[in-house]
C-alpha cells in the first residue's frame, strides 16, 4: 500500500522558535496533501489542503502566516509552525492523495508530536 | 457541525468479546469511512461504505450504514488485545469537497 512518512516524529522547542515538519509520500506521487492537528482525545481537525505547485487552502480559523505550508514537489510537503507558543503543542498529522487515486483515498502519515515549552 | 459523533467515547471489553461502536452524522453523505489510530500514531483506513450500501465486511470487521437514521456502526468480532486503539468515523458530504470530516472517536481497550 501507499506509504506516507513524517519527520520528525517528536519535537520539543522553545516558545518563539519555528519548527518545520516534513511529510513525504514514499512510493507514489501526492498531488494533494492534507495537514491535520489533533489534541489529546479529540478529533482530527483539518488545517489546510495543499496541491503541488500551488498555494495551500486553509480552513477557517487557521492562520496561514503562522502555519506555513509548502508543497513544492509531488513527494514532499512541509508545515512550518512559526513563532511557536505552548498552545501550538499538538499532534500534527499529514495525509496524501495521489494521481489516479479515488477522491476517497488518502494515506496518513504517522504524525508528529510537537511540544512547545 | 458536520462532524460525525462516535458513541461510546470509551469502551472496555475482554478479549474474545465483540465490540460495537456507533457513529451519527447530520447531513447527507457520499460515503462514510472508519479509521483506527493506535496511541500517538497515524490513522489506518479500515473500511469505506458508500451511501447506497447498507453493510460491508472485512475480516473481523462489519460496518452497517442506515442513511435514514444518519448512523453507522462498526462491529469488531472476537476482539483481541491488539485491537486496542481509537476508532474514528469520517464522513464525506454530498456536494462537499470530499475531504472527510472526522468524529472524536471511540477509545477501545481490549483486556487480555
Amino acid at each position: 500500500g501507499a506509504v506516507v512518512s513524517q519527520h520528525p516524529s517528536r519535537v520539543i522547542c522553545k516558545s518563539g522558535t519555528s519548527v518545520k515538519i516534513e511529510c513525504r509520500s514514499l512510493d507514489f506521487q501526492a498531488t494533494t496533501m492534507f495537514w491535520y492537528r489533533q489534541f489529546p482525545k479529540q478529533s482530527l481537525m483539518l488545517m489546510a489542503t495543499s496541491n503541488e505547485g500551488s498555494k495551500a487552502t486553509y480552513e477557517q480559523g487557521v492562520e496561514k502566516d503562522k502555519f506555513l505550508i509548502n508543497h513544492a514537489s509531488l513527494t514532499l510537503s512541509t508545515l512550518t509552525v512559526t513563532s511557536a507558543h505552548p498552545e501550538d503543542s499538538s499532534f500534527y498529522i499529514c495525509s496524501a492523495r495521489g494521481q489516479g487515486m479515488s477522491y476517497n483515498e488518502q494515506f496518513f502519515g504517522p504524525g508528529t508530536r510537537l511540544t512547545v515549552l | 457541525s458536520q462532524q460525525g459523533e462516535e458513541d461510546p467515547q470509551a469502551l472496555s471489553i475482554q478479549e474474545g468479546e465483540n465490540a460495537t461502536m456507533n457513529c451519527s452524522y447530520k447531513t447527507s453523505i457520499n460515503n462514510l469511512q472508519w479509521y483506527r489510530q493506535n496511541s500517538g500514531r497515524g490513522l489506518v483506513h479500515l473500511i469505506l461504505i458508500r451511501s447506497n450500501e447498507r453493510e460491508k465486511h472485512s475480516g473481523r470487521l462489519r460496518v452497517t450504514l442506515d442513511t435514514s437514521k444518519k448512523s453507522s456502526s462498526l462491529l469488531i468480532t472476537a476482539s483481541r488485545a491488539a485491537d486496542t486503539a481509537s476508532y474514528f468515523c469520517a464522513t464525506s458530504y454530498s456536494g462537499g469537497s470530499y475531504i472527510p470530516t472526522f468524529g472524536r472517536g471511540t477509545s477501545l481497550i481490549v483486556h487480555p
